[in-house]
C-alpha cells in the first residue's frame, strides 16, 4: 500500500494553521497513524486510528479521515512544532510510511 | 520507567553482518508485537520488520527479507535484529518500537548502522 503525503514541505507562522494530507493507494479503514520526527530524536506517535490523539499530545493536533484520504491539522502553531511529520498505514504488510512533510515555523 | 534501550550497531563493510539489541523495561514485553524501523540519512522512515508476541509470525520489508532476522527473548525482555549480507543502502539509524493498537507508541533511542568500505 503506497502512502502519498502532501505537501513535502511547508512553512507557516507562529499561531497559524496547517493541514497535511496523506492518501493511501487502497482503502485502509482508519488504520492510520501520524508521527512527529525531530532530527536526532525518535519518532513520536501523535495520532492513532486516524483521529485518536495520544496522551500528552497538545489538542492543537488533530487527525481525520478514513478509507484512502487522511489529514493532520495543527492549529495555533508553536515554534516547537517545527519537525517532519509522517503518516503510516497499519492495515496490511508491508507496513508503509508516507514520504514525510517537513514543517518550518517562521 | 517505561523505556527501550538499544545497543549494537556501528561500522561494517558491505557483505558483513551486525546485530542490534533492544532491551525494554517498565511494561509487559511479552504482551506486545515489536518492530524495527529505520531512517537512512536524509530520507524518510521505513518499516523493516515486525514480530508477534509468541514468535509465531515475523514480517519483513522486501528489501531485507532473507538477509535480516528479527527475534526476541521474552524472558530477557529483549528484541533483536540480526543483519547479514549488508549493503551500502542499509546505512541508517535503526529504531526498535513497541506496536500498540493502531500505532507504534514507544521507541528506542536509535542506533546508527553504517555500511561502508
Amino acid at each position: 500500500i503506497q502512502m502519498t503525503q502532501s505537501p513535502s514541505s511547508l512553512s507557516a507562522s507562529v499561531g497559524g494553521r496547517v493541514t497535511i494530507t496523506c492518501r493511501a493507494s487502497q482503502g485502509i479503514s482508519t488504520l492510520l497513524a501520524w508521527y512527529q520526527k525531530n532530527p536526532g530524536k525518535a519518532p513520536k506517535l501523535l495520532i492513532s486510528d486516524a483521529s485518536t490523539l495520544q496522551s500528552g499530545v497538545p489538542s492543537r493536533f488533530s487527525g481525520s479521515g478514513s478509507g484512502t484520504h487522511f489529514t493532520l491539522t495543527i492549529t495555533s502553531l508553536q515554534p516547537e512544532d517545527s519537525a517532519a511529520y509522517y503518516c503510516q498505514q497499519l492495515y496490511d504488510y508491508p507496513i508503509t510510511f508516507g514520504q514525510g512533510t517537513r514543517l518550518e515555523i517562521e | 520507567e517505561v523505556q527501550l534501550v538499544q545497543s549494537g550497531g556501528g561500522l561494517v563493510q558491505p557483505g558483513g553482518s551486525l546485530g542490534l539489541s533492544c532491551e525494554v523495561s517498565g511494561f509487559n514485553f511479552g504482551g506486545y508485537v515489536m518492530a524495527w524501523v529505520r531512517q537512512a540519512p536524509g530520507k524518510g522512515l521505513e518499516w523493516v520488520a515486525n514480530m508477534k508476541q509468541d514468535e509465531s509470525d515475523k514480517f519483513y520489508v522486501d528489501s531485507v527479507r532473507g538477509r535480516f532476522s528479527i527475534s526476541r527473548d521474552n524472558a530477557k525482555n529483549s528484541l533483536y535484529l540480526h543483519m547479514s549480507s549488508l549493503r551500502v543502502e542499509d546505512t541508517a539509524v535503526y529504531y526498535c518500537a513497541r506496536v500498540a493498537i493502531r500505532g507504534y507508541d514507544l521507541w528506542g533511542q536509535g542506533t546508527l548502522v553504517t555500511v561502508s568500505s
